[in-house]
């Protein structure tokens, strides 16, 4: 199994609502992160969990909350959102810190969830 | 300067068509060079990975990095309208935090 999967695909939500993005990997990777992409640019990273643990937050609003239940899931939970928060956000996942030429240290990404803020 | 820079494009070059796209970094410590292909409203795929400097070859594509010059390319031969999308480099030193060019806009027209 070498995906990641991200549900929903689409969503569409008011600025007051609370919704939930969610992401699994069947791939043993250990490191998993959340990324926000606008159109015509490159992914913006928001968080990564490394183990099980946040290790790196990009000061994203707390609007945005990060949730890693265990190594093979990944969640964004949304709370009071912007229209300008509107966006593709992508999950991807890693092997963090191998080294040499094994492949590691390699993103594998999900199709990603399309956010719609009104 | 940033720390990855790319030609954002757009591209256009006729069906059959050999396609160059390059990144330039800053940061000697990078050591793991990706290539990603991204079609419109979809998440990015995984083209080519290298480690370190030197050429590497999956069918129509060549990813060439020169750490001397802190340069990137892929090469796409006889490209084919398939091949249309947004391709990002993305680099990195050792795991976690990954650095994306803006992308490069490539239309291969048939």
């Amino acid at each position: 199994d070498t995906e990641v999967t991200q549900t929903p695909k689409h969503l569409v939500m008011g600025m007051t609502n609370k919704k939930s993005l969610k992401c699994e990997q069947h791939m043993g990777h250990r490191a998993m992160y959340w990324y926000k992409q606008k159109a015509k640019k490159p992914p913006e990273l928001m968080f990564v969990y490394s183990y099980e643990k946040l290790s790196i937050n990009e000061s994203v609003p707390s609007r945005f909350s990060p949730e890693c239940p265990n190594s093979s899931l990944l969640n964004l939970h949304l709370h009071a959102l912007q229209p300008e928060d509107s966006a593709l956000y992508l999950c991807a996942s890693s092997h963090p810190q191998r080294g040499g030429n094994s492949g590691a240290n390699v993103l594998t990404f999900g199709a990603g969830s399309r956010l719609t803020v009104l | 300067q940033k720390e990855v820079e790319q030609d954002p494009g757009p591209l256009s070059v006729p069906e059959g068509a050999i396609v160059s796209l390059n990144c330039t970094y800053s940061n000697s410590a990078f050591q793991y060079f990706m290539w990603y292909r991204q079609y419109s409203r979809k998440g990015p795929e995984l083209l080519m990975y290298t480690y370190s400097s030197g050429n590497k070859e999956d069918g129509r594509f060549t990813a060439q990095v020169d750490k001397s010059s802190k340069y990137i390319s892929l090469f796409i031969r006889d490209s084919q309208p398939s091949d249309s999308a947004t391709y990002l480099c993305a680099i990195t030193a050792y795991g976690q935090n990954f650095v994306f060019g803006p992308g490069t806009r490539l239309s291969v027209l048939p």
